[in-house]
């Protein structure tokens, strides 16, 4: 069965930057996941960030970014914010309609 | 404005079904690429994707859920129903819908609502 891997946690310092990563627990993420990243903060629902590896959803700003690295997904924010701690969630699309969301990343800013 | 939200039944008993709407606004059901999907989320736990049915009726589920889940479609409501059989404590948890763009994207998500399995 495919996992899809995420760091459980991370911390940043505000200003700082830091990238978020997903992978998979056999074989390498590529564009052809069209992997996303979405946002939860604590009793809310999840609200999409990037979408198609590397497409802003409408609203984020700039200093939200996805891509590849490696054989990864990567989500990096640019110069943290106290409004960015929450948890990350990715999701990769495994073909024939199907998706798998990683365990998602909790960042806190401190 | 793309707007989702889930309604239905918040607790039910083991064995029972569950069946959840999702009534959307701002696009269409019936453009090509798009799609509904559900996601929940078990108590303090991940999200876990579910299922999606696209403008052209084609349905795809989890694999482990097998014949429990069921997705349709009401254009004329604008409306997505979810319907699992069979429901466990282990299904307890907040279900939400998701717009699908362009057949592969998650774009808007519902405010999803909160499920409990409890006899």
């Amino acid at each position: 069965q495919t996992v899809v891997t995420q760091e459980p946690s991370f911390s940043v310092s505000p200003g700082e930057t830091v990238t978020l990563t997903c992978g998979l627990s056999s074989g390498s993420v590529s564009t052809s996941h069209y992997p996303s990243w979405h946002q939860q903060t604590p009793g809310q629902a999840p609200r999409t960030l990037i979408y198609n590896t590397r497409t802003h959803s409408s609203g984020v700003p700039d200093r939200l970014s996805g891509s590849i690295l490696g054989n990864k997904a990567a989500l990096t924010i640019t110069g943290a914010q106290a409004d960015d701690e929450s948890h990350y969630y990715c999701v990769l699309y495994m073909g024939s309609g199907l998706w798998v969301f990683g365990a998602g990343t909790k960042l806190t800013v401190l | 404005q793309i707007t989702l939200k889930e309604s239905g039944r918040t607790l039910v008993k083991p064995t029972q079904t569950l069946t959840l709407t999702c009534s959307v606004s701002g696009f269409s059901l019936n453009t090509s690429g798009a799609g509904v999907g559900w996601v929940r989320q078990p108590p303090g736990k991940a999200l876990e994707w579910l299922g999606v049915i696209y403008w052209d009726d084609h349905q795809r589920n989890r694999p482990s859920l097998g014949t429990r889940l069921t997705i349709t479609r009401d254009t004329s409501k604008n409306e997505v129903v979810l319907r699992m059989t069979n429901m466990d404590v282990v299904d307890t948890g907040t279900y939400y819908c998701v717009r699908i763009r362009d057949l592969l994207h998650f774009d808007n998500w519902g405010q999803g609502t909160a499920v409990t399995v409890s006899s």
